[in-house]
């Protein structure tokens, strides 16, 4: 079993709808958990920390669930600016280095 | 200001032969990444330096690779008797601490896309 697991994709979906992901992780011991982009050809970017509490930044929303073990991110009035690969990461406290879902490729539709 | 910049872009090379990778961090980060993304899949982590030490290389696949980050900023991710299955793009990133901790963000550079024929 993978460590971080998400859906491939691909979404398609029509400019304007709201858009949710979700990925699990299989380490209950995991601290930090992230939302990384990433275009195609590109390098992933950060897109937003996601905390206990749940935090949003704009029109994302991302939430966490230690008792499930699942991450969300939500997206809504979707822009065509907004296709991209969304990558579900987790790392551990006390090691540094991030481990990465395979990513859920997203298209948004005009 | 300047992110993290990884030479060549583009590696092309035979079955067999010795490449060289490069990674010139973000100013003033301590940490530094090498990660490796084969085609649709997410990155996978390969080692770490905390400033000129390996603190971690339990993600390096085999013998065949090794990396180098002699004077505490700039790396090289040296691959030996390179084989088809190398081919991939390998990401370089650089943090402020290395900390680990959610506020310790990971920056990456545009990566080198190496083929292997």
């Amino acid at each position: 079993r993978k460590e971080v697991e998400q859906d491939p994709g691909p979404f398609n979906v029509p400019e304007g709808a709201t858009v949710a992901f979700n990925c699990t992780y299989s380490n209950s011991a995991s601290q930090s958990f992230f939302w990384y982009r990433q275009d195609c050809r590109k390098e992933p970017k950060l897109l937003m920390s996601v905390y206990s509490s749940g935090n949003e930044d704009g029109r994302f929303t991302a939430q966490l669930n230690r008792a499930s073990q699942y991450i969300s991110l939500l997206i809504r009035d979707s822009k065509l600016s907004d296709s991209a690969t969304y990558l579900c990461v987790v790392g551990y406290f006390g090691n540094e280095k991030l481990t990465f879902g395979t990513g859920t490729r997203l298209t948004i539709i005009p | 200001g300047a992110g993290v910049s990884q030479t060549p872009s583009n590696k092309v090379t035979e079955k067999g032969k010795y490449v060289e990778l490069r990674c010139d961090p973000i100013s003033g980060h301590t940490a530094l990444y090498w990660y490796r993304q084969s085609l649709g899949q997410g990155p996978e982590f390969l080692i770490y330096f905390q400033g000129t030490g390996a603190a971690d290389d339990s993600g390096l696949p085999n013998d065949r690779f090794f990396a180098v980050r002699p004077e505490g900023s700039v790396s090289t991710l040296k691959i030996q008797r390179t084989e088809r299955g190398d081919s991939a793009m390998y990401l370089c990133a650089s943090s402020l601490s290395g900390s680990g901790s959610q506020q310790d963000t990971q920056y990456f550079g545009p990566g080198t896309r190496l083929t292997v024929l």
